[in-house]
């Protein structure tokens, strides 16, 4: 499968527990998103990446958010001290700026649970 | 700032009937505007781009929609409904790559 894929699919976590998801994304995609989804809403953008540059960051990424995506290729995003309203599907798309602009392709996500 | 409507967060129509989902759109400039699929326990699906160009444009499986510059709206249609569209739909805006904004989301029911 070449597709966007996310790891792990589930995560349950106590709260004050870190937590961090990986992303790969369709090889060669210039770009990498990362987006929130809770339940009965649209995601919600956080931040993404152009290579290995961080271009955008949402007013929705507090402090305790980071992502990195050290070569350019996989992304990792890190929840420290989660809290139960970090609960929500975490969702990874990539791009590619070949050929002009064009459609986000978007991974499974990974549901986040915090008790 | 951007913003996504879609008004409607239930549509019903009968299998073979067309179907029509309503999105409106706030954005400065020209933007870029997606239609999105997403069925239970997948990802979220392209099904179609407007970027520039023909203000009619084609999708994936049968759908299309039409930009409408005046309106601000990109309503999603398809002229048979199949019981297997029967999925949540997301109208998308987009600022020149770099602001991707999702609308609420139209729950679509297509019935036998």
């Amino acid at each position: 499968d070449t597709g966007v894929s996310q790891d792990p699919r589930h995560k349950i976590t106590k709260r004050g527990q870190n937590v961090t998801f990986r992303c790969d994304p369709i090889s060669e995609h210039n770009r990498l998103y990362w987006y929130r989804q809770t339940l009965g809403q649209g995601p919600e953008f956080l931040t993404y990446f152009q290579n290995e540059a961080q271009l955008e960051k949402s007013r929705l990424l507090s402090d305790r958010f980071s992502a990195e995506r050290p070569k350019g290729s996989f992304s990792t995003l890190e929840i420290q001290r989660t809290e139960q309203g970090d609960s929500a599907m975490y969702l990874c798309a990539s791009s590619t700026l070949a050929g002009g602009y064009n459609e986000q392709f978007f991974g499974p996500g990974t549901r986040l649970t915090v008790l | 700032a951007q913003s996504v409507a879609q008004p409607e967060d239930q549509v019903n129509v009968a299998e073979g009937n067309p179907l029509t989902v309503k999105c409106t759109y706030s954005v400065s400039g020209n933007p870029y505007l997606f239609w999105y699929v997403q069925y239970p326990n997948r990802g979220l699906q392209f099904l179609l781009k407007y970027i520039t160009g023909d203000n009619l444009v084609k999708g994936s499986y049968g759908f299309e929609a039409e930009f409408n510059k005046s309106q601000t709206s990109f309503h999603l249609k398809k002229p048979s409904a199949l019981v297997s569209d029967s999925a949540l739909y997301f109208c998308v805006a987009d600022d020149y790559g770099q602001n991707f904004v999702f609308g609420p989301g139209t729950r679509l029911s297509v019935l036998p």
